[in-house]
């Protein structure tokens, strides 16, 4: 399976300020897609990240927000926009191959607290 | 994708087998069960999947009832190292969703 690099592993920040977030994988993948983990809480897909085109948000989640790029298959940021307390949480990458018969990997996550 | 149900919390004795329930009476006939798992602090770990068949890996055994509508998960053998949040999932589109999952704790 695929092995993801995800950097910053975590970050402390100022409200009102944005952080990027990459996701750096080993071999060319297919789909790949963000989750955010509140505290406490599952996994909530944010968008799933499109290689050469916009990507495809999940509703709740706006590009002005949550910018994603992928330039190509083995690379992806999100950019946390604009930042509030509210958007402390975890924020992982995830990787896979198309059609229903294909694991997902998902990357270690950045851990991000807004202050 | 199909919802799924799982209670929200299991106890295990070490050493036993640890049995995770899942509904899923909704499923459609070409959307596949997934399972994962997260240790705390760390990302989502891949256990197994299925279509309708029983499955094994090296992990656990997957059990898909012949209606498809519920499924368990099996670790043989739990040890304290498997205590984590376990997720069921049915997949059909090219992404998952996750549901709140069960919190198994495995005691010595």
């Amino acid at each position: 399976s695929a092995v993801i690099s995800q950097k910053p592993s975590r970050d402390i920040c100022q409200r009102g300020t944005s952080l990027t977030i990459q996701c750096q994988v080993d071999s060319q993948v297919t789909m790949m897609f963000w989750y955010r983990q509140q505290p406490g809480q599952s996994l909530t897909l944010i968008a799933t990240a499109n290689q050469g085109s916009e990507a495809t948000y999940e509703s709740g989640f706006v590009i002005d927000k949550f910018p994603i790029s992928r330039p190509n298959l083995t690379f992806s940021t999100l950019t946390v926009s604009n930042m509030s307390p509210e958007d402390s949480s975890i924020y992982l990458c995830s990787v896979g191959g198309l059609g229903a018969n294909y694991g997902y990997t998902f990357g270690s996550g950045t851990r991000l607290t807004v202050v | 994708d199909a919802k799924t149900t799982q209670p929200p919390s299991m106890d295990c004795a070490e050493g036993r087998a640890a049995n995770l329930p899942c509904n899923h009476s909704t499923i459609s006939g070409n959307e596949y069960v997934y399972w994962y798992r997260q240790i705390h602090s760390q990302g989502p770990q891949y256990i197994i999947h299925g279509l309708k068949n029983n499955e094994t890996n090296e992990m656990a055994s997957l059990i898909i009832t012949e209606d498809r509508k519920s499924s368990t998960l099996i670790l043989p053998h739990a040890t304290l190292r498997d205590t984590a949040v376990y997720y069921c999932i049915v997949r059909g589109r090219n992404k998952l969703v996750f549901g709140a999952g069960t919190i198994l704790r495995v005691k010595s």
